[in-house]
C-alpha cells in the first residue's frame, strides 16, 4: 500500500542550524514525490517537488529510490521556516490525488 | 489571481443532516480535488474532478460525494451526517494532471457535527 511516513512531529531547533525533515514511503511504482507547507495562518502551498530539483527558500530535498526517502534540509535555519511540512507522494500524472504523511512542525528559535 | 475560493467558512450541523459545500477554483484550473483534514488522520485524498468528470476516488463511504460543474467549479456533499466526519474540507485545483500542475490550496470549510 502507498504510504508517507514522517516520524517526527515536532522538530525544534535554533536559529542558523540546519535543519533535516524526515520523509520516507512506500510505494511500488515511480511517485512523484512533494513538499507542501503551511504557514501560520495561511493556506496549505507547494514547497518544492522532486521533479524540479530546485532549491526553495533554501530548502532542497533529494528523492533516494533506494533508501525510499525524500528528506527536506536546508543549512541554515530562519526563524520565518517555522510552519508544518507535509510530505506526499503521487502517482505519475495523478497530481490531484496525494498521500500526505502527518506533518512535520518545524519551531526554530531564535 | 484569485486563489482557490471555499465557503463557508465554517459549519455547524447536527448528526443525520447533509451539508454541501462549495469550492471555486483558481481561474484557468480544470482539476479540483477534495481532501479531509483531522488531527487522528491528518490529510486524506477524498476524490478528483477534471472537466466535469471523477477521476479518481478515496477510501470514504459513499456518503461522500461530489461534482464539478462545466465552470470548473465543484461541490461536495456528505448526507447523514456523523460525528466523526467533523474536520476541515480542503479543496485544491490546479491545471491538471501530471506533475507540471502543482495543486493551490483553499482556505477550507470548517465543519463541526454535534
Amino acid at each position: 500500500a502507498q504510504r508517507v511516513t514522517q516520524p517526527e512531529k515536532l522538530l525544534s531547533v535554533f536559529k542558523g542550524a540546519p535543519v533535516e525533515l524526515k520523509c520516507n514511503y512506500s510505494y511500488s511504482g515511480s511517485p512523484e514525490l512533494f513538499w507542501y507547507v503551511q504557514y501560520s495562518r495561511q493556506r496549505l502551498q507547494l514547497l518544492l517537488r522532486h521533479i524540479s530539483r530546485e532549491s526553495i527558500k533554501g530548502f532542497t530535498a533529494d528523492l533516494n529510490k533506494g533508501e525510499t526517502s525524500f528528506h527536506l534540509k536546508k543549512p541554515f535555519a530562519q526563524e520565518e521556516d517555522s510552519a508544518m511540512y507535509y510530505c506526499a507522494l503521487s502517482e505519475r500524472n495523478q497530481g490531484g490525488k496525494l498521500i500526505f504523511g502527518q506533518g512535520t512542525e518545524l519551531s526554530v528559535k531564535p | 489571481k484569485a486563489g482557490v475560493t471555499q465557503t463557508p467558512r465554517y459549519l455547524i450541523k447536527t448528526r443525520g443532516q447533509q451539508v454541501t459545500l462549495s469550492c471555486s477554483p483558481i481561474s484557468g484550473h480544470r482539476s479540483v480535488s477534495w481532501y479531509q483534514q483531522t488531527p487522528g488522520q491528518g490529510l486524506q485524498f477524498l476524490f478528483e474532478y477534471f472537466s466535469e468528470t471523477q477521476r479518481n476516488k478515496g477510501n470514504f463511504p459513499g456518503r461522500f460525494s461530489g461534482r464539478q460543474f462545466s465552470n470548473s467549479r465543484s461541490e461536495m456533499n456528505v448526507s447523514t451526517l456523523e460525528l466523526g466526519d467533523s474536520a476541515l474540507y480542503l479543496c485544491a485545483s490546479s491545471l491538471g494532471q501530471g506533475f507540471n500542475s502543482p495543486l493551490h490550496f483553499g482556505n477550507g470549510t470548517r465543519l463541526t457535527v454535534t
